[in-house]
């Protein structure tokens, strides 16, 4: 079965250090696409990268950066020179296909970040 | 654009009672998928709506429904509340105006309805 282990439960960090979330997932297909959200107090996901299997190459877009690695399962995010708005809980997830070319997404459990002043 | 709204953001109810909760999806989006948010069970699938259709379902007991109307609005339903239902419920709604939920596709979520049973 499908699966995403986020393995860090909480982090803290000093405002304007460097700060990475791990992801490690499972899956056994061919075609699969990894997401990245961020829930801050409001309780809202706040979607902020898709990537594809097939896809590997690595993305920045601004002070956020995604490192995907498909021979070991991983999707890394890293937030350079962290801010105090950064403090949330984010999370990886992956989809997992029903019925055709619909499906769902399959939740880790999150990684508490809080970003000290 | 507005985003996915949800309403009501906030709901009290007891053991017993039951609940519909509501969601808007983007404009243009016709999917709608419905997540529960625990802290001890995480982020699970509840079900996933598209042109009035459910097309999947997660693993959650019959006491939980939904529905789609026309204009891709969704509901869902709780029946017979258990204080384990109290939870954050996500909606979130995709793209495109096609007919067929893609993978390419992504979901955007609403802020969430917070139910608390007493």
């Amino acid at each position: 079965a499908q699966k995403v282990t986020q393995a860090q439960t909480e982090i803290s960090v000093v405002e304007k250090e460097d700060v990475t979330l791990d992801c490690v997932y499972e899956t056994r297909d061919t075609t699969y696409y990894l997401f990245w959200y961020k829930q801050p107090p409001s309780g809202e996901l706040v979607f902020l990268i898709r990537r594809n299997s097939f896809d590997e190459q690595n993305e920045i877009s601004g002070r956020y950066s995604w490192n995907f690695q498909k021979s070991t399962s991983s999707f890394n995010f890293t937030i350079t020179a962290s801010q105090v708005v950064d403090s949330a809980v984010y999370f990886c997830a992956l989809s997992e296909a029903y019925g055709g070319s619909s499906y769902k997404l399959i939740f880790g459990s999150g990684t508490r970040l809080l970003v000290r002043p | 654009k507005a985003g996915v709204t949800q309403t009501p953001r906030y709901l009290i109810k007891t053991r017993g009672q039951q609940v519909t909760l509501s969601c808007s999806p983007i404009s243009g989006h016709r999917s709608v998928s419905w997540y529960q948010q625990t802290p001890g069970q995480g982020l699970q699938f509840l079900f996933e709506y598209f042109s009035e259709t459910q097309r999947n379902k997660g693993n959650f007991p019959g006491r939980f429904s939904g529905r789609q109307f026309s204009n891709s609005r969704s509901e869902m339903n709780v029946s017979t509340l258990e204080l384990g239902d109290s939870a954050l419920y996500l909606c979130a709604s995709s793209p495109p105006a096609s007919g067929r939920l893609s993978r390419t596709d992504t979901q955007y979520f609403g802020p969430g309805t917070r139910l608390t049973v007493l």
